[in-house]
């Protein structure tokens, strides 16, 4: 089965501040990989996902991963965060390959609350 | 941009009575997932549905849960005799039947269970 890690919790940075957000997956397969974020009182948005080639994927809003196949990790980096920033964000994995076209359930990591001073 | 809509954003049920949640998905999409939150827990998978029917659930999904799409565009999850324990946010989701696609989820209901 799937599991994905997220250690950091709770971030809190000051504005222009440089953040990387750790996410680390089990799963012995080929895997789809994604982060979400949550703006508060809104929907779970998609930032960037990964399917294949080039292990780093840009994302919206100046966010990109690196998917780092040997440490089964995918972790989210901003180059320097601002305000908006603030949301909780989510790694999330699915099953990938024929026969499966990404409509597979996702696994997703406990959540990160990222909290930007101004 | 299209989006998925849930409502109610927030409902209160009493312990043994009955709920139905209810997402509207994006119009031309397939697949539909329901997923839930407990407080401080993960995002955890409920159900999905294509074609008419479940194609896969989680051991969360037991029989007290079931899930419909009455007509064209309502997709409901329904609880039959909620728990304290049920209590969650529950958010609703769709994907196409493409290659390289992407679960879009609504906002999400919370529920509290009294």
């Amino acid at each position: 089965a799937q599991s994905v890690s997220q250690h950091n919790h709770h971030v809190i940075l000051s504005e222009a501040a440089s953040l990387e957000l750790g996410c680390n997956y089990s799963y012995g397969g080929t895997v789809n990989l994604f982060w979400y974020v949550q703006y508060p009182g809104q929907h779970l948005q998609l930032l960037l996902k990964y399917f294949s080639g080039d292990p780093l994927v840009k994302g919206i809003k100046g966010f990109e991963a690196e998917f780092i196949k040997s440490k089964f990790s995918f972790n989210l980096r901003k180059p320097s965060v601002q305000w908006s920033d603030t949301a909780e964000y989510f790694c999330a994995v699915n099953e990938a390959g024929w026969p499966n076209f990404g409509n597979e359930k996702l696994t997703f990591g406990t959540g990160t609350r990222l909290t930007i001073i101004p | 941009e299209p989006e998925v809509t849930q409502t109610p954003s927030h409902q209160v049920t009493q312990m043994g009575q009955e709920v139905i949640l209810r997402c509207v998905p994006i119009s031309n999409h397939l697949y539909f997932y329901w997923y839930r939150q407990i407080l401080g827990q993960k995002v955890e998978f409920l159900v999905s549905f294509y074609n008419n029917e479940i194609s896969e659930k989680s051991e969360i999904f037991d029989d007290q849960f079931s899930v419909e799409r009455p007509d064209g565009s309502n997709f409901t999850l329904k609880i039959r005799s909620t728990k304290l324990e049920d209590s969650a946010m529950y958010f609703c989701a769709s994907s196409e039947i493409s290659r390289n696609t992407e679960a879009f989820f609504g906002q999400g209901t919370r529920l509290t269970v009294v």
